[in-house]
């Protein structure tokens, strides 16, 4: 079974801060790993994906995230928070290789606060 | 391209009351899926489908129905309506198969069950 863990339910940041939201997952095989953003009254909207090749990956609206395989860990980053980027951040796996790799597990969100 | 579309937005159902809750998109993904939020819970599949004509089940299936006659929509029935059914319901879209990666959602329909 695949499962994806975000201790923090709530991460505060000063505007013009470093952000971090944090992202462990487990999976059997190799992972598919993506962060979504939710705001307000919204649908998720896509942010960035790890499939494989380079450990940083590049997303939407200057945030970036870091695969790490060892600590399998894959956390969300901004070097400087905007009070805009206030929303609910979701962590989600795939399996590349299990026998349900079409679903995407989610994990519980992070709501992140921005502080002007 | 309009996305995904889901209707209705909002809608208030007595205890055993059924409905079908709509979703269509218009970029011809295979994938498409359902998913319930609630506070704490994070997104739940309900249901998926990876094509017109085939339908699984997702984490938490029961009380749900769903077909996929088409490649454009998939909808999801609600039987007979209970409290616990009380979430937000958002459907998804993406292409399917090996590469299947970033999945399209949307609005999300706002259900409360009395």
């Amino acid at each position: 079974a695949q499962s994806v863990a975000q201790p923090e339910d709530q991460v505060n940041v000063a505007e013009g801060n470093p952000l971090t939201v944090k992202c462990t997952y487990s999976v059997s095989g190799n992972p598919y790993l993506f962060w979504y953003v939710q705001y307000p009254n919204r649908g998720l909207q896509f942010l960035l994906k790890y499939i494989t090749g380079d450990n940083l990956v590049k997303g939407s609206y200057g945030f970036e995230a870091e695969f790490n395989k060892s600590q399998t860990s894959f956390h969300l980053k901004k070097p400087s928070a905007l009070v805009s980027d206030s929303a609910l951040y979701f962590c989600a796996v795939r399996d590349m290789d299990g026998a349900g790799s079409y679903q995407l597990t989610f994990g519980k969100g992070t709501k992140l606060s921005v502080i002007p | 391209n309009a996305g995904v579309t889901q209707t209705p937005k909002f809608q208030v159902l007595k205890t055993g009351q059924s409905m079908t809750l709509q979703c269509a998109q218009d970029m011809n993904h295979e994938y498409m899926s359902w998913y319930r939020q609630d506070p704490g819970m994070g997104l739940r599949l309900i249901h998926y489908s990876v094509g017109a004509g085939i339908t699984d089940q997702g984490e938490v299936p029961n009380g749900y129905n769903v077909s996929r006659s088409t490649t454009e929509d998939f909808p999801l029935r609600l039987l007979s309506a209970a409290p616990s059914q009380t979430s937000v319901y958002f459907c998804a879209s993406s292409v399917a198969g090996i590469n299947t990666d970033t999945q399209y959602f949307g609005p999300g329909t706002r259900l409360t069950v009395l």
